[in-house]
């Protein structure tokens, strides 16, 4: 058993939908990542949470400590917004574990 | 500002050998850690430095080692290659453990 998962694995959306990517994590965590994964490997970081709630343009990002639960949200979505999402958590005893990612498309 | 920068790009190498892959940290940022992503697969962690010392690991063998100089750039050994091994080597550094990380563009290495 993975200590992160996600949901959906795939994801097609038509583009201007509101579009909803699920976390759960398993272990004690310090933080949690949003990242963002585009063809060809490289890696941006959306969002570093511990509690709350996140904002940063049509991205939102909460998390609820105690369901060990995150969920990353983009609203009006875009054809831009078409690349991997990628789940990761720091662990209290400092590891890092990451989901297998959401593979998103947005079509025009 | 620069960001993370990784070299080499790509690389290949036979199954036995030893590779070296390098990361230069975002200025200022006195943590790195190091992460392989196979092919289709989310990324594994395999250790993270901070201050040049050591402070997680993930589940890798002791042939993957590592080092952080004073000026908080970065090494990833490994030895004894195995076909496996082959993946993207991503890094990512950080102003301190408890902030959030900007990821280098990666190292693809092929092992035949």
């Amino acid at each position: 058993k993975n200590e992160v998962e996600q949901s959906p694995q795939n994801l097609t959306a038509q583009e201007g939908e509101f579009i909803t990517i699920n976390c759960s994590y398993s272990v004690g965590i310090s933080a949690l990542h949003w990242l963002q994964q585009h063809p060809g490997g490289g890696i941006v970081s959306l969002f570093m949470l511990s509690s709350g709630k996140k904002k940063h343009g049509r991205l939102i990002a909460t998390i609820n400590i105690q369901e060990k639960h995150s969920s990353l949200h983009i609203t009006a979505s875009h054809p831009r917004d078409s690349a991997v999402y990628i789940c990761a958590v720091r662990s209290s005893g400092n590891q890092f574990y990451f989901g297998t990612g959401t593979s998103l498309t947005v079509i025009p | 500002e620069t960001g993370v920068t990784q070299s080499p790009t790509h690389l290949i190498k036979t199954r036995g050998q030893q590779v070296t892959l390098r990361c230069s940290s975002q200025s200022g940022h006195n943590t790195v850690s190091w992460y392989q992503q196979a092919l289709g697969q989310g990324p594994q962690f395999i250790f993270q430095y901070y201050r040049e010392e050591e402070n997680g690991r993930g589940n890798f063998p002791p042939r993957f080692s590592g080092l952080q100089f004073p000026n908080y750039s970065s090494e990833l050994n490994v030895n004894a290659l195995e076909l496996d091994d082959s993946a993207l080597y991503l890094c990512a550094s950080s102003l301190e453990t408890a902030y959030g990380y900007t990821f280098g563009s990666g190292t693809r290495l092929t092992v035949v």
